[in-house]
């Protein structure tokens, strides 16, 4: 089936280290692939996306490229800072241009320590 | 300017009865989502609605689940016999149009627990 998987968390990292964290998908067709981040208290929000393959999603800092041939969408970013912590999701729409919702991954529980 | 709202925010039930959750999408998004966030699932997507039709009615985990859109704003999630495994956090979400590209603006959710 369609489907979302991201690395399980939590991940903790020291301020202005390297981040990755890894997002693969299946579906069928090409889909759009979003990353949301979700502050402490706060609601999900969009942090970046790519609607075709080779797109570069970019914001704040952070980056994912769509990778057709790996079928994957990691999120990077090179100096982190504690205000990044947060939960993470990667998601892909429907592969069709049409609205079936977002298919999500767990989460990833990212944590900045100064 | 005001973004999607929901109520109530927190909401304890006994098993049993029956609940309405509501959302207020943004104005003029035509584009209405349902999704439910709990610790086992993650983040699950239950239904969505393009004006005031629901296309498909699948995701939505039983027949106890039922949803409506009136006058293409205003949703509301009814739980019709809550049991125990319904408790979660359910999200609404809206776009300005029903396409896959277009970003989905999340409102802050309501807390279901059903006791």
């Amino acid at each position: 089936g369609n489907s979302v998987t991201q690395m399980e968390g939590p991940v903790t990292l020291s301020e202005e280290a390297f981040l990755t964290i890894n997002c693969t998908y299946t579906a069928t067709g090409y889909p759009s692939l979003f990353w949301y981040v979700q502050y402490p208290g706060e609601g999900l929000q969009l942090l970046l996306k790519a609607t075709k393959a080779d797109d570069k999603g970019s914001n704040k800092g952070f980056e994912a490229t769509y990778r057709k041939e790996t079928t994957s969408f990691h999120l990077e970013k090179g100096s982190v800072q504690v205000s990044d912590s947060a939960v993470y999701f990667c998601a892909r729409g429907g592969s069709g241009g049409g609205a079936d919702g977002l298919t999500f991954g767990k989460g990833t529980h990212l944590i900045i320590q100064p | 300017g005001a973004g999607v709202s929901q109520s109530p925010s927190n909401k304890v039930t006994e098993k049993g009865k029956d609940v309405e959750l509501r959302c207020d999408p943004i104005s003029g998004h035509t584009a209405l989502y349902w999704y439910r966030q709990s610790l086992g699932q993650g983040l699950e997507f239950l239904i969505y609605f393009q004006g005031n039709s629901a296309p498909d009615k699948s995701g939505l985990p039983s027949d106890r689940f039922s949803a409506e859109r009136t006058g293409g704003s205003v949703s509301t999630l009814t739980i019709q016999r809550t049991q125990q495994e319904d408790s979660a956090v359910y999200l609404c979400a809206s776009s300005t149009q029903g396409l896959a590209v277009n970003e989905q603006f999340f409102g802050p959710g309501t807390r279901l627990t059903v006791l």
